[in-house]
């Protein structure tokens, strides 16, 4: 069966610090991969989304970047945290055969201080 | 654009109280219609899908909703919620089977015992 793996899950930053979230999938090949982030009140913000290596698309433009340098692989990163990108990550996969029913990791939480 | 709206932001219930949560989409074309439920502190999980077919949809733990394609609207049902169905419910919409996922801002229960 598909398992998903995210970590860290929670992370305290300071201001202006880098970040690194990953995200890996086992159990399938080449799935169609996403970041969103949950802040309370707002829902699921679709940040990007990746259907194959190297392909990345940005929903939002911020000061965050993906990348895939692996099938199963996804990374989220920023070079300079600011104090609004604090919140709920999620990494989820999906595949066209199902639907793109998208299922979810267990999220990371970065709080910016 | 597709947008999904959920119309009631905080939902309060008596145990064995019926339960209904509005969901509504603006899409003209084929929809593939989502339920996802986060219990406090966990991650988003899948409740139920609808593809084509029965309208009508059973999900896990005695859910289900109803697709109503002439209102554009995919509502949430149970018959009698219990303490343990508080959570966050969130409604979610892609075009056919390669769009993205756009989800509504998600409706918290909470279940009084």
């Amino acid at each position: 069966s598909q398992t998903i793996h995210q970590w860290p899950a929670t992370l305290v930053q300071p201001v202006g610090s880098p970040l690194s979230l990953e995200c890996t999938v086992e159990g399938t090949s080449n799935p169609n991969l996403y970041w969103y982030r949950q802040a309370a009140g707002r829902g699921l913000q679709l940040l990007f989304y990746s259907v194959g290596i190297g392909q990345i698309s940005s929903e939002v433009p911020q000061n965050l970047s993906a990348s895939r340098p692996q099938d199963r692989q996804f990374i989220l990163s920023s070079k300079k945290l600011l104090l609004s990108d604090s919140g709920f990550y999620l990494c989820a996969w999906s595949v066209w055969s199902s639907g793109n029913t998208i299922y979810f990791g267990e999220g990371s939480w970065l709080t910016v201080v | 654009a597709q947008s999904v709206s959920q119309h009631n932001h905080h939902v309060i219930l008596s145990e064995a109280a019926s339960l209904e949560l509005g969901c509504n989409y603006s899409y003209g074309g084929t929809v593939n219609l989502f339920w996802y439920v986060q219990y406090p502190g966990q991650h988003l999980q899948l409740l139920l899908k609808y593809f084509s077919g029965d309208p009508l949809v059973k999900g896990i733990k005695g859910f289900e909703a109803e697709f109503i394609k002439s209102k554009f609207s995919f509502n949430l049902r149970k018959p009698s919620v219990q303490w343990s169905d508080t959570a966050e419910y969130f409604c979610a919409v892609n075009a056919g089977s390669q769009g993205n996922l756009i989800f509504g801002k998600g409706t918290k229960l909470s279940v009084k015992p």
